[in-house]
């Protein structure tokens, strides 16, 4: 059955505080992995695409990375406007994508 | 990156009463369009797969006669919650692909809040 896991469920950091989140994947067929952010009451604000392991995209203060099993989403040195939602999804061959339950990050001053 | 806007973003209805949520691309064309529904705190759950000119695409337990999906433009896509109950009461969000170019990132609207009394 094809997964998408997250890790941590929340995760709680004071500004400047570096860190990194999860997005675990088993999945018959991989084309893609997405990262978005989510604030409450809002649709996801698309962050990046990920096509094949080894594959690194950079914004600002965030960097994804991929391997075969799974994604990072590492954020340097955060700010309070960074507290958000942060969900992982995979697209598979189907052209569906399956949504990770997300990483609730929050930023304290 | 590409533009979706979904309207309206809140909505409280009657029970028996339908209501009607509407997915636009604006700045490109979208053949396919993807809608979801959120539980609080819970992730996006696909319901099902919009085709333009075709029939929707529905996941498993998703009830089509209640979730009516019309695709009837490449810009637009609506959602039709018919015989409103109050546990239909979601956040329900559209998305469109954007294949221009390489890239084939979903773009997602704002959502519309769905509160059944």
């Amino acid at each position: 059955e094809d997964q998408v896991t997250q890790s941590p469920e929340a995760l709680r950091l004071q500004e400047g505080e570096s860190s990194s989140l999860n997005c675990s994947y088993t999945v018959s067929g991989l084309r893609g992995l997405f990262w978005y952010r989510q604030d409450p009451g809002k649709g996801p604000e698309f962050l990046f695409t990920l096509y094949s392991a080894g594959e690194e995209k950079e914004k600002e203060r965030l960097k994804a990375t991929l391997t075969k099993k799974e994604s990072f989403l590492h954020i340097t040195a955060p700010k309070p406007e960074d507290s958000a939602t942060y969900l992982c999804a995979v697209q598979l061959n189907t052209d569906k994508l399956i949504f990770g339950t997300g990483t609730r990050l929050q930023v304290f001053p | 990156g590409a533009v979706v806007s979904q309207h309206p973003s809140r909505v409280i209805c009657k029970s028996g009463t339908s209501v009607k949520i509407e997915c636009r691309s604006l700045d490109f064309q979208a053949t396919t369009m993807f809608w979801y529904r959120q539980f609080p705190k819970q992730s996006l759950m696909l319901m099902a797969t919009s085709n333009e000119g075709s029939k929707a695409t529905y996941e498993q337990g998703v009830e089509k006669d209640k979730f009516l999906i019309n695709h009837a433009s490449l810009t637009l896509s609506t959602l039709t919650v018919t015989s409103a109950h109050p546990e239909d009461s979601s956040f329900y969000i559209c998305s469109a692909r954007d294949f221009r170019g390489m890239n084939t990132e979903a773009f997602f609207g704002q959502g519309t809040r769905l509160t059944v009394v």
